[in-house]
């Protein structure tokens, strides 16, 4: 079964700093997508950013960008610039194939990011 | 202009009693799951339908019993709630892409924080 670990319960940055947030997986699937969501205060899941994992290519999305290693199974995620906005849960995610047509999403256990003024 | 959309938002009962979370999405999505996220924060599915068929059900007590009257709505009916269901119920909803494995991106509803006295 696949599993998503995330290493970190809490970290804390201060503003207009760089933070990374760690991720690991395991999975013996080829194909499969990683996904960093957000959960602020207000509870919302909020999508910060996906990888394929076919491409080599690290994913962007403005202040935040991933550095996907495949072969170590490792998925983290850098906050440029940190904005007090970005203090919030996030999670990492796998998405595995379910047959048929939907896939789920497994999560892990969230970082705890506090940005600090 | 909500994408999922969920109601109530919170969700107060006593233990024993019979209750119903219901999520819309206008997205056109043909895919819709039920998440479950616990006191500790973690997220886990438990259910996903598509075209108003269950695909997902992942080992959840048969209390438990989504319904999925169209494509556009799920919704999630609980009989005899315990103590245990307390947590936060998260809908989301993607599109399938219909190919070996969907890259598409699964959109989250607002939650429902259910809390069982």
């Amino acid at each position: 079964a696949q599993t998503v670990t995330q290493s970190q319960p809490e970290m804390s940055v201060q503003e207009a700093e760089t933070v990374t947030l760690s991720c690991t997986y395991d999975t013996s699937e080829n194909n499969y997508y990683l996904f960093w969501y957000k959960q602020p205060p207000s509870r919302q899941m909020i999508l910060v950013i996906r990888q394929e994992a076919y491409k080599q290519q690290n994913a962007t999305e403005n202040r935040f960008s991933v550095n996907f290693q495949k072969a170590a199974k490792s998925f983290s995620l850098k906050i440029s610039d940190s904005q007090l906005g970005d203090t919030a849960m996030y999670f990492c995610a796998f998405m595995k194939h379910y047959g048929g047509a939907t896939n789920k999403l497994i999560f892990g256990t969230g970082t705890l990011l506090a940005v600090q003024p | 202009d909500t994408a999922v959309s969920q109601t109530p938002k919170y969700l107060v009962t006593q233990m024993g009693n019979d209750k119903s979370i219901k999520c819309e999405q206008n997205l056109g999505h043909d895919t819709m799951y039920w998440y479950k996220q616990d006191s500790k924060k973690f997220l886990k599915i438990m259910f996903s339908y598509n075209n108003k068929e269950l695909i997902i059900n992942e080992t959840v007590p048969n209390r438990f019993s989504p319904k999925s009257p169209d494509k556009a709505h799920l919704n999630l009916h609980i009989n005899s709630l315990e103590l245990g269901d307390s947590a936060v119920y998260f809908c989301a909803s993607s599109q399938d892409g219909g190919g070996p494995i969907s890259s598409d991106t699964q959109y989250f509803g607002p939650g429902t924080r259910l809390t069982v006295l």
